[in-house]
């Protein structure tokens, strides 16, 4: 049974940066047929995917037009985790986040996003 | 960007009712690229559909998925009482992915 387990802080400074992990069990980071996501959700904001990272032979991330520029994921092959790290914040990047598995199955379709971490709720605020 | 806009914003029908919910693209997505899922207060989302028409493990078989192009369906045949929640769709053809803003299923 896969589980992610989510770690980080609940309360960050405007400015500052923020650090989550995803500690993977039952499957690896280095899965090459699944990629491993940051989701957030807010009431103004909805359900925001907001970036991915996966391995094919060698390791790809995409981000989402919004945080491109304020926002690294990265796989940790030793821990078999990955990160996100979203600086600059501001009190709009308040809201839930997850980590999510996407498996692909056949000629590399999704399957969806079928597991989830707990979600870490993040606020920014002084 | 692929923007989903779902309808309606919330749907209010009794147990034993049929649901039908919409998930319309901006531009043509791919149904193999189509997933929808289900969150209830306090829960994290849970996959119900993926490549517009499978349901994912475990998922009841009132639960049906269907279209293609930029028009999209989720159907409840006859709702039962653990159905009320929010439903979103999501598109995996863009590059991360969007999720459609969600409809709000609620006991009338």
């Amino acid at each position: 049974q896969v589980q992610l387990q989510q770690s980080g802080p609940g309360l960050v400074k405007p400015s500052q940066t923020l650090s989550l992990t995803c500690a993977i069990s039952g499957d690896s980071v280095s899965s090459n047929s699944v990629a491993w996501n940051w989701i957030r959700q807010s009431p103004s904001r909805g359900l925001e995917w907001l970036g991915r990272t996966y391995y094919r032979s060698k390791w790809y991330t995409d981000y989402a037009v919004s945080v491109k520029s304020r926002l690294t994921i990265n796989p940790d092959t030793s821990k078999n985790q990955f990160s996100l790290q979203l600086n600059s914040v501001t009190p709009e990047d308040t809201a839930v986040y997850y980590c999510t598995r996407l498996p692909y199955y056949g000629l590399g379709l999704p399957y969806g996003m079928d597991v989830w971490g707990q979600g870490t709720t993040v606020t920014v605020s002084s | 960007e692929i923007v989903l806009t779902q309808s309606p914003g919330t749907l209010s029908l009794s147990p034993g009712e049929r649901a039908t919910l919409s998930c319309r693209a901006s531009q043509s997505v791919s149904s193999s690229y189509l997933a929808w899922y289900q969150q209830k207060p306090g829960q994290t989302p849970r996959l119900l559909i993926f490549g517009a028409s499978n349901r994912a493990t475990g998922i009841p078989d009132r639960f049906n998925g269907s279209g293609s192009g930029t028009d999209f369906t989720l159907t409840i045949s006859r709702l039962e009482p653990e159905d009320f929640a929010v439903y979103y769709c999501q598109q995996s053809a863009g590059s991360p992915g969007t999720f459609g803003q969600g409809t709000k299923v609620e006991i009338k």
